[in-house]
């Protein structure tokens, strides 16, 4: 799977949108983007996934550049309990063999909403 | 909630003993997969099962083992225990193992199990 890049922090207003980066430079056609996030030692939570059009869903917004080089996930008004480390994979859709299904988090982004 | 169970919450144990976590998927998924998430590595892929059958291994040490049964529940066991194991282990569910090309097959995460091993 694509590796992914993420600041290692951000900060976001309360009532304010987040907007949270992730570089995927080496993304593979049949590749989908994922996001989850972590309340401090919490399960990971999905929150939205997508391959190449944008995507909406009720906790968040996804945009993918048309070159899928990179994507946004947009939280549109962050509450203090959106704080959490947000994390953004690359997976291959579909079976091509065993372990495609598995998901490899890197470090995510530590997002923290400030009153 | 995710629908996907785990227990227990909390086990504290002692180095060389041995212990089992469970996991209940979703109703209706089939395969399951097991993380563990120490301070030092993050989160790491163990193993992956569908109806009842290993699909796929990660970082998953000799010492550790993964069953699925009928039921679909999962149990992972760690054995010879050390210091180093202490960690958060998550189990996660999917609908399937996805034969489908087109299929993403998203998996949702239980609450984990905290285990210290002292």
């Amino acid at each position: 799977d694509a590796k992914t890049t993420q600041p290692p922090s951000m900060d976001c207003a309360e009532g304010r949108a987040a907007n949270l980066p992730c570089n995927h430079s080496t993304i593979s056609g049949n590749e989908y983007v994922y996001w989850y996030r972590q309340i401090h030692s919490q399960g990971p939570q999905y929150i939205i996934h997508g391959l190449k059009n944008n995507e909406t869903n009720e906790m968040a917004s996804l945009i993918i550049t048309e070159d899928r080089k990179s994507s946004t996930l947009i939280l549109p008004h962050a509450t203090l309990r959106d704080t959490a480390v947000y994390y953004c994979i690359v997976r291959v859709a579909g079976y091509s063999g065993a372990g495609s299904y598995q998901l490899t988090f890197g470090k995510g982004t530590k997002l923290s909403v400030i009153p | 909630d995710s629908g996907v169970t785990q227990t227990p919450k909390h086990l504290i144990t002692a180095t060389g003993q041995r212990v089992t976590l469970r996991c209940s998927p979703r109703s209706g998924d089939l395969s399951v997969y097991w993380y563990q998430q120490s301070l030092d590595q993050g989160l790491q892929f163990l193993i992956q099962y569908y109806n009842g059958e290993e699909r796929a291994k990660g970082n998953i040490l000799e010492r550790f083992s993964a069953q699925q049964f009928p039921d679909l529940h999962s149990e992972l066991n760690l054995s010879s225990l050390e210091l180093g194991d202490s960690a958060l282990y998550f189990c996660a569910s999917s609908v399937g193992s996805g034969v489908n090309p087109s299929s993403t097959d998203t998996q949702y995460f239980g609450p984990g199990t905290r285990l210290t091993v002292l």
